[in-house]
């Protein structure tokens, strides 16, 4: 099985922070990289796919990055609605394994 | 607009059975893989089952597998999860995810104790 790994798994940041978080897969998983958020009782929502590509009505301060073993979410500007807990997934093998989140926090 | 909407969930003893629903709407159900993702109490997403558009394809991670069955009816735009074998472990809301997880519903809990 895959195995991602997730930091950090929580941090404190500002808004107009710039904030980067990080995925590292146990083996190579090319682009198959998804990003999502989710807000506190609500449904995850997926911000980025295919490592790089963002998602049709998603803010353009976030990015994502990398290929084969290493990846990362950047929010270029850290906005009020954007604390919240984010998750990567690996759809290249099965089974599909989350990374164990990352909490954004209020500084 | 796309709809997914669970159903089914409850409370149930440590090895009871349960059987989840999502129904489908909005979209061409038949012409895309479908999934179970679950997540506990405070805890992360954990990534359950994955049936393919036309049920030939199914996977499961070790921690369900031979206890849960995923299966759908394109006829009715509809996916299951069976869950047998039930422990506290599987507590959790359930969510069905559309494709690589773009769309999903409101999710289900589960509720398995004594």
């Amino acid at each position: 099985d895959i195995q991602m790994t997730q930091s950090p798994s929580a941090m404190s940041a500002s808004v107009g922070d710039r904030v980067t978080i990080t995925c590292r897969a146990s083996q190579g998983i090319s682009n198959s990289l998804a990003w999502f958020q989710q807000k506190p009782g609500k449904v995850p929502k997926r911000l980025i796919y295919a490592a790089s590509s963002l998602q049709s009505g998603v803010p353009s301060r976030f990015s994502g990055s990398g290929s084969g073993t290493e990846f990362t979410l950047t929010i270029s500007s850290l906005q009020p609605e954007d604390f919240a807990t984010y998750y990567c997934l690996q759809h290249n093998s099965f089974p599909r394994t989350f990374g164990g989140g990352t909490k954004v926090e209020i500084k | 607009e796309v709809q997914l909407v669970e159903s089914g969930g409850g409370l149930v003893k440590p090895g009871g059975s349960l059987r989840l629903s999502c129904a489908a709407s909005g979209f061409t159900f038949s012409n895309y893989d479908m999934n179970w993702v679950r997540q506990a109490p405070g805890k992360g997403l954990e990534w359950v089952s994955y049936i393919s558009k036309s049920g030939s394809s199914i996977y499961y991670p070790d921690s369900v597998k031979g206890r849960f069955t995923i299966s759908r009816d394109n006829t009715k735009n509809s996916l299951f999860l069976q869950m047998n074998s039930l422990r506290d472990e599987d507590t959790a809301v359930y969510y069905c995810g559309r494709g690589d997880l773009l769309d999903w519903g409101q999710g289900t809990l589960v509720t398995v104790s004594s």
